[in-house]
């Protein structure tokens, strides 16, 4: 079993719409949880990170679940330029280090 | 500029021959780490390192190696390259100890690499 574990999707949805990805991870000593974006095969970049209490950041709201082990990433309102892939990314306790694991990815196709 | 690249951006090697990725980062962050990326099996660590001369295996290290003379540095060899090493490779670095960064991973522009 993958330690970080997303739905590959695509998911399609129309602009507009909300959207939600979930990700579980098999570590339960894990830190710190992020999710970030990757266009294309470009580098990812730090979408925002998932904070206990959960945060928002505009139309994006992240919400960790110690007790069941997910993180979870909402979209409202989803534009066009939201198409990317979301990758959950967990730190989690290596040898001394808090050392990061990714999850696969979860395809975001927006269409008109 | 400040920041972390890659090079080279492109690379087209043979089956046998060694090859060095490199990495280079401007912020003076203590981790790095060595990505690959391919379809079907999304980011996986290669190595990673704590510190200048600190290094530790990830989930797929063999055919690598790497080092760590300076802390702003952190090359990539393949010693004896191999067709399935064909990949994007990604360098990235965080900045845990930091307040304002945290442990955030910034990555480089990635280095597609082809070994035929």
């Amino acid at each position: 079993r993958k330690e970080v574990e997303q739905d590959p999707g695509p998911f399609n949805v129309p602009e507009g719409a909300t959207v939600a990805f979930n990700c579980t991870y098999s570590n339960s000593a894990s830190q710190s949880f992020f999710w970030y974006r990757q266009d294309c095969r470009k580098e990812p970049k730090l979408l925002m990170s998932v904070y206990s209490s959960g945060n928002e950041d505009g139309r994006f709201t992240a919400q960790l679940n110690r007790a069941s082990q997910y993180i979870s990433l909402l979209i409202r309102d989803s534009k066009l330029s939201d198409s990317a892939t979301y990758l959950c990314v967990v730190n989690a306790a290596s040898g001394g280090s808090y050392i990061p694991t990714f999850g696969r990815g979860t395809s975001l196709i927006v269409h008109p | 500029d400040a920041g972390i690249t890659q090079s080279p951006r492109y690379k087209i090697t043979e089956t046998g021959r060694q090859v060095t990725l490199m990495c280079h980062q401007t912020w003076s962050h203590s981790y790095m780490f060595w990505y690959r990326q391919d379809l079907g099996h999304g980011l996986r660590l290669i190595y990673y390192s704590a510190a200048a001369d600190i290094t530790d295996k990830g989930e797929v290290p063999d055919g690598y190696v790497v080092s760590r003379s300076k802390t702003e540095n952190f090359p990539l060899t393949l010693e004896s390259a191999t067709r399935s090493q064909t990949s994007v490779y990604f360098c990235a670095s965080d900045g845990r100890g930091r307040p304002t960064t945290g442990d955030t991973q910034y990555f480089g522009p990635g280095t597609r690499l082809t070994v035929l």
